[in-house]
């Protein structure tokens, strides 16, 4: 069973806003995730960490278009002023011990 | 500049195997956990193995226990995976990663380009 879920895609256009969803399983509402990005043809690039409380800490050069938020059990990735070059991958993970299956399947951002 | 660079992937038969090598540079490998991540073809990525900041703790899915070994070389500033006895399963991209701290079940902060493993007869 898989700590978070995504879901498989998301869509919206160029210069708009997207919010991605993490949800955790009930075992771990509390925990925090990370987002990270994969673009096509490219390795994965972490994007930042999301507490439970909303707060939120960015890996190095990520641009302020990116932020994150929470509510309950989900955990949010928001990406404002869309670019064409933000269509990828998005995955969430989560951790502690004893969990194995700690990325959720993914999101295909489309930018329309 | 912070930097992890995969090699050793390539083409294995079936029951075969193949040792993966991460080469670090920017950090220090023994201060930091690491693991390795997979991505099958059209699949989402899926942790495969992890070593402590000491090497003193290494855990295994389900799916490699018993057949994936993780190491490291402090020295040699890398990381290893050996892959014994493969499956066509094993087909993925395989990334190597750093932690964000100390242990292997943290969040990944830094990752390679990966190396590409292929099982076929």
């Amino acid at each position: 069973q898989l700590a978070v879920t995504q879901s498989p895609s998301a869509s919206a256009s160029l210069g708009a806003s997207v919010k991605l969803t993490c949800t955790l399983s009930i075992e771990h509402t509390s925990y925090a995730v990370a987002w990270h990005q994969r673009q096509p043809e490219r390795g994965p690039r972490y994007l930042m960490k999301v507490n439970s409380d909303g707060s939120h800490n960015k890996g190095d050069g990520i641009p302020d278009r990116f932020s994150g938020s929470s509510s309950g059990a989900e955990r949010y990735l928001i990406i404002s002023s869309l670019q064409s070059d933000d269509e990828a991958d998005y995955y969430c993970q989560t951790w502690g011990i004893g969990i194995q299956r700690m990325f959720g399947g993914g999101t295909k951002l489309t930018v329309l | 500049e912070v930097q992890l660079v995969e090699s050793g992937g390539g083409v294995v038969r079936p029951g075969g195997s193949l040792r993966l090598s991460c080469e670090a540079s920017g950090f220090a490998l023994e201060d930091y956990a690491m693991s390795w991540v997979r991505q099958a073809p059209g699949k989402g990525l899926e942790w495969v193995s992890g070593i402590n900041w000491n090497g003193g703790s290494r855990g295994y899915a389900d799916s490699v226990k018993g057949r994936f070994t993780i190491s490291r070389d402090i020295a040699k500033k890398s990381l290893f995976l050996q892959m014994n006895i493969v499956r066509g399963e094993d087909t993925a991209l395989y990334l190597c990663a750093r932690a964000r701290g100390e242990d292997y079940s943290d969040a990944v902060v830094i990752w390679g380009q990966g190396t590409v493993v292929s099982v076929s007869s």
